[in-house]
């Protein structure tokens, strides 16, 4: 069965530190892995994904993710963080050639970045 | 500013109200999806529409009931709601290839319901 966890319900940083917001799937035969971003009162925005190639992917407003297929996770990163970074975080994973009906979406991380 | 626009983004209705949302995409997706999304829950599927054609109902009470015209059009009529139906509903769209497969969802801005 599919999977997917955030283990962190909010993360707090300061305004220009590095952030890292975590997640850790498990899915049948190759993932692919996407972050969404949502902020108040909004619909999720798509912010990058890893289907295949450098397990380093870059994405909107300077996020980037590391795949790592041994420890089964798609941290998401970026290396100066900014007030204007503080919204809700998910995680989700499908297996590849699965429809997008079968995506799974992680329980969120709240991200909030001090001035 | 999205592709995906949602109407109304804020609905208030009695329990026996009829009402709908709608969405309409703008991005030549094949595909269409409705979500829920409610406090402290994960993000949950309603229904898809692939092609116009429902593909997934997962097991959504009556009182919920889609309509696809066209791909880009997606409707969510609602008929005697129950408070706890309140939530953010989501509507995405996507691009499904011959076999079924999908790239990354699209979301609109949602359309926040209140059942009174």
């Amino acid at each position: 069965a599919q999977s997917v966890a955030q283990p962190e319900d909010q993360v707090n940083v300061a305004e220009g530190n590095p952030l890292t917001v975590k997640c850790t799937y498990s899915v049948s035969g190759n993932p692919y892995l996407f972050w969404y971003v949502q902020y108040p009162n909004r619909g999720l925005q798509f912010l990058l994904k890893y289907i295949t190639g450098d397990n380093l992917v870059k994405g909107s407003y300077g996020f980037e993710a590391e795949f790592n297929k041994s420890q089964t996770s798609f941290h998401l990163k970026k290396p100066s963080a900014l007030v204007s970074d503080s919204a809700l975080y998910f995680c989700a994973v499908r297996a590849e050639y699965s429809s997008a009906s079968k995506i799974i979406f992680g329980s969120g991380t709240r991200l909030s970045i001090r001035p | 500013e999205t592709g995906v626009t949602q109407t109304p983004r804020h609905l208030v209705m009695g329990m026996t109200n009829k009402k709908s949302l709608k969405c309409e995409q703008h991005l030549g997706h094949n595909a269409m999806y409705w979500y829920k999304q409610s406090a402290k829950k994960p993000l949950e599927l309603m229904f898809v529409y692939n092609f116009k054609e429902q593909t997934e109902n997962n097991s959504v009470p009556s009182r919920f009931s889609p309509e696809c015209p066209n791909s880009s059009h997606l409707f969510l009529h609602l008929h005697t709601l129950q408070p706890e139906d309140s939530a953010l509903y989501l509507c995405a769209s996507s691009q499904v290839g011959l076999a079924g497969e999908a790239g990354e969802l699209f979301f609109g801005e949602g359309s926040r319901l209140t059942v009174l």
